[in-house]
């Protein structure tokens, strides 16, 4: 059983776009999270929710919104796609203490 | 905030010698420190962390890390590297006596093993 799982695995999509990936972890974890992971493999966080609170949110484009229905789900809903929204975007999960954090296979978005 | 750094984009060793992958760190509280593999096309595997107790600490694959908090560093060792050990490893860093979950990742490092 897969315990971060998200999809679409794969996405490509025109610019001005609306499109969401979705997130589900079935490891009992409290803490959810987003990374974007660009085209030079740099992994950077954008955002964490606990228990369905927003915990992290770094600067990005207020385009980008989190959705956690509950704390199994974080779906990322991304509107008006750009170019530069081009990456790999990672789900992960962690027990409320943090100590280990476990992703998802990725989701490669293209936007053309 | 806490940050990480990987001092080399690539490394390059032969099968069966020892390979070694550096990780330096900032942190303002107390250090957790972790090692995450990232084969092509995967998602990012948990290797090893540190949190508390030895310096060295055992993890997947063979896979070892020496914590040392005069250096600040967290280097990740294998005494026989493998062709199947070539992939992206990512260092990483979390501020033990935060409030919250904040898990800052390095830029990663390149592992070239050849046969």
């Amino acid at each position: 059983d897969t315990a971060v799982s998200q999809t679409p695995k794969y996405l490509v999509t025109q610019m001005g776009n609306d499109k969401s990936i979705k997130c589900e972890q079935n490891l009992g974890h409290d803490t959810m999270y987003w990374y974007k992971q660009d085209s030079k493999k740099f992994l950077k966080i954008m955002f964490s929710y606990n228990n369905k609170e927003l915990i992290i949110n770094e600067t990005v484009p207020n385009r980008f919104s989190p959705k956690s229905p509950d704390k199994a789900h974080l779906n990322l809903h991304i509107n008006s796609l750009e170019l530069g929204d081009s990456a790999v975007y990672f789900c992960a999960s962690s027990s409320h203490s943090g100590n280990t954090i476990y992703f998802g296979e990725g989701s490669w978005l293209t936007v053309v | 905030a806490q940050s990480v750094a990987q001092p080399e984009d690539q490394v390059n060793v032969a099968e069966g010698n020892p390979l070694t992958v550096k990780c330096t760190y900032s942190v303002s509280g107390n250090p957790y420190l972790f090692w995450y593999v990232q084969y092509p096309n995967r998602g990012l595997q948990f290797l090893l962390k540190y949190i508390t107790g030895d310096n060295l600490v055992k993890g997947s694959y063979g896979f070892e890390a020496e914590f040392n908090k005069s250096q600040t560093s967290f280097h990740l060792k294998k005494p026989s590297a493998l062709v199947s050990d070539s992939a992206l490893y990512f260092c990483a860093v979390r501020d033990g006596g935060g409030h919250n979950n904040d898990m800052r990742f390095g830029a990663g490092t390149r592992l070239t093993v050849k046969p």
